[in-house]
C-alpha cells in the first residue's frame, strides 16, 4: 500500500513569491500526479509525471524516482493560485490514484 | 475540451433512502472511477470500471455501492441505503487507458445525508 504524504498542508504567502510544495510516496509508482482543487470542490489535473520535469506557464513539477519525491513549483504567484493542491500516486498494476492530503495554498495580494 | 459532467451538483437524502449519482465521462475513455471526499479528509478511492465491470475496489466499496454503465454514455453509482456517514463529494473520473494516463475528474457531486 502506498502512503503519499504532503507539505506543508498549508500554505500562505504574499503576491509574487515563489512558491514550493513537496510530495513523498513510499513505493515505486508508475506515475504521480498533481491535481488543483477549487473552492467549490471541483479537481483539475495539472500535470501527470513520471520522470524528469514538466513546466506548464507558471507551474513547473518534477520528480525524482530514486528519492521518491517530487515538488510543484509556482513562480510570480498570484491570488487566483489559491486553492488546495494535491499529489496522487498512480501504481503499477492498478488504475487506482492514492491521494496526499492535499496542501491549501493562500496567495495574499 | 472534452470534460467530466456529473449531475447533481447537490443531493440531500434521508437516511435508507437509496440514491444514484451519474456522472458522463468523456466519450472515448475507456476507464471509470469513482472517488469520494469526507469533509477536511484526503480523497479516497472506491473502484474503478472497465470493459463494464469493476476492476478494482476499495474496502469501503461494500454491497451497499454498486456501479453501472447502462447506455454506453452514463456511469452511475447507486448507494442503495445511505448512512450518516456516507455524507461525502463523490467524484467521478475517466481515463483513455487506465494505468498512468492522466484521469479527468468532474466537478463533483455533493451527497449529504441527514
Amino acid at each position: 500500500k502506498n502512503e503519499v504524504e504532503q507539505s506543508p498542508q498549508n500554505l500562505t504567502a504574499q503576491e509574487g513569491e515563489f512558491i514550493t510544495i513537496n510530495c513523498s510516496y513510499s513505493v515505486g509508482i508508475s506515475a504521480l500526479h498533481w491535481l488543483q482543487q477549487h473552492p467549490g470542490g471541483g479537481i483539475v489535473s495539472l500535470f501527470m509525471l513520471s520522470s524528469g520535469k514538466k513546466k506548464h506557464g507558471r507551474l513547473i513539477a518534477t520528480i525524482n524516482i530514486q528519492e521518491k519525491h517530487s515538488s510543484l513549483h509556482i513562480t510570480a504567484s498570484h491570488p487566483r493560485d489559491s486553492a488546495v493542491y494535491i499529489c496522487a500516486a498512480s501504481n503499477f498494476g492498478n488504475e487506482k490514484l492514492t491521494f496526499g492530503t492535499g496542501t491549501r495554498l493562500t496567495i495574499i495580494p | 475540451e472534452p470534460e467530466v459532467t456529473q449531475t447533481p451538483s447537490h443531493q440531500v437524502t434521508q437516511m435508507g433512502q437509496e440514491v444514484i449519482l451519474r456522472c458522463v465521462p468523456i466519450s472515448n475513455h475507456l476507464y471509470f472511477y469513482w472517488y469520494r471526499q469526507i469533509l477536511g479528509q484526503k480523497v479516497e478511492f472506491l473502484v474503478s470500471f472497465y470493459n463494464n465491470e469493476i476492476s478494482e475496489k476499495s474496502e469501503i466499496f461494500d454491497d451497499q455501492f454498486s456501479v453501472e454503465r447502462p447506455d454506453g454514455s452514463n456511469f452511475t453509482l447507486k448507494i442503495r441505503s445511505t448512512k450518516l456517514e456516507d455524507s461525502a463529494m463523490y467524484f467521478c473520473a475517466s481515463s483513455f487507458f487506465g494505468v498512468g494516463t492522466e484521469a479527468f475528474f468532474g466537478q463533483g457531486t455533493r451527497l449529504t445525508v441527514v
